[in-house]
């Protein structure tokens, strides 16, 4: 059964630091996305990881994805109050054959402070 | 072009009492799928609709039932409610897995539903 673990699951950043948010999957997988969720909103869709080493940025944020550690990382640079929200990764289920049934990850909030 | 909408925004019902929420995809996604979420965890996946058949199905008890129409809008059943069921429920459009693009999957706003 898939499993995925984020961390931290809460962080609190100053504005201009940067961090990283770490998503750990349990079973090989052939794509793995990042959402945004802000306070009771739906998910908006941030980046879809499709294949090993696949990096990608918008803005101050950037994903990148190791298929054979099974880890993909969200790295924040320069942290702004607005990226202020929950963060969750989402790996699909199935490989060799994606099925868009998505197991979430835990989440990650973070608060940047002035 | 529209995006994925969802009916009702919020609904409060009581314990024993039955639910249809309502999801109308992605202009031109064939795939509905449908997630549960509880306060302050992520999204479960329900299950998942295409050509008017459940697909694939997650860890729910029976009296979460589905379908989905001709013009690929979908509702979500729940029966015999309990306080547990309280959760944001969202769906997700997509085409179906294996065409080019599927891995494109857009939520909906959710409906909020509270059981009392």
């Amino acid at each position: 059964e898939l499993k995925v673990e984020q961390n931290p699951l809460f962080l609190s950043m100053q504005e201009g630091k940067n961090y990283t948010i770490y998503c750990n999957y349990s079973t090989t997988s052939d794509r793995l996305y990042w959402y945004r969720q802000d306070p009771g909103k739906s998910l908006e869709s941030l980046f879809v990881l499709l294949s090993n080493g696949a990096v990608k940025q918008e803005g101050r944020l950037m994903a990148s994805l190791d298929t054979k550690a099974r880890l993909s990382t969200l790295h924040i640079t320069a942290a702004v109050h607005d990226l202020s929200a929950t963060y969750f990764c989402a790996v699909d289920s199935s490989y060799g054959g994606a099925t868009n049934k998505l197991i979430f990850g835990t989440g990650t909030l973070l608060a940047v402070q002035p | 072009d529209a995006g994925v909408t969802q009916s009702p925004t919020h609904l409060i019902k009581t314990r024993g009492q039955q639910v249809t929420l309502r999801c109308s995809p992605k202009s031109g996604h064939d795939t509905v799928s449908w997630y549960q979420q509880a306060l302050g965890q992520g999204p479960q996946f329900i299950f998942q609709y295409y050509e008017e058949e459940e697909r694939q199905r997650g860890n729910f008890p029976d009296r979460f039932s589905g379908h989905q129409f001709p013009n690929y809008s979908s509702e979500l059943n729940v029966n015999a409610l309990l306080l547990g069921d309280s959760a944001l429920y969202l769906c997700a459009s997509s085409l179906i897995p294996g065409t080019p693009s599927s891995y494109e999957q857009y939520f909906g706003p959710g409906t909020r539903l509270t059981v009392t």
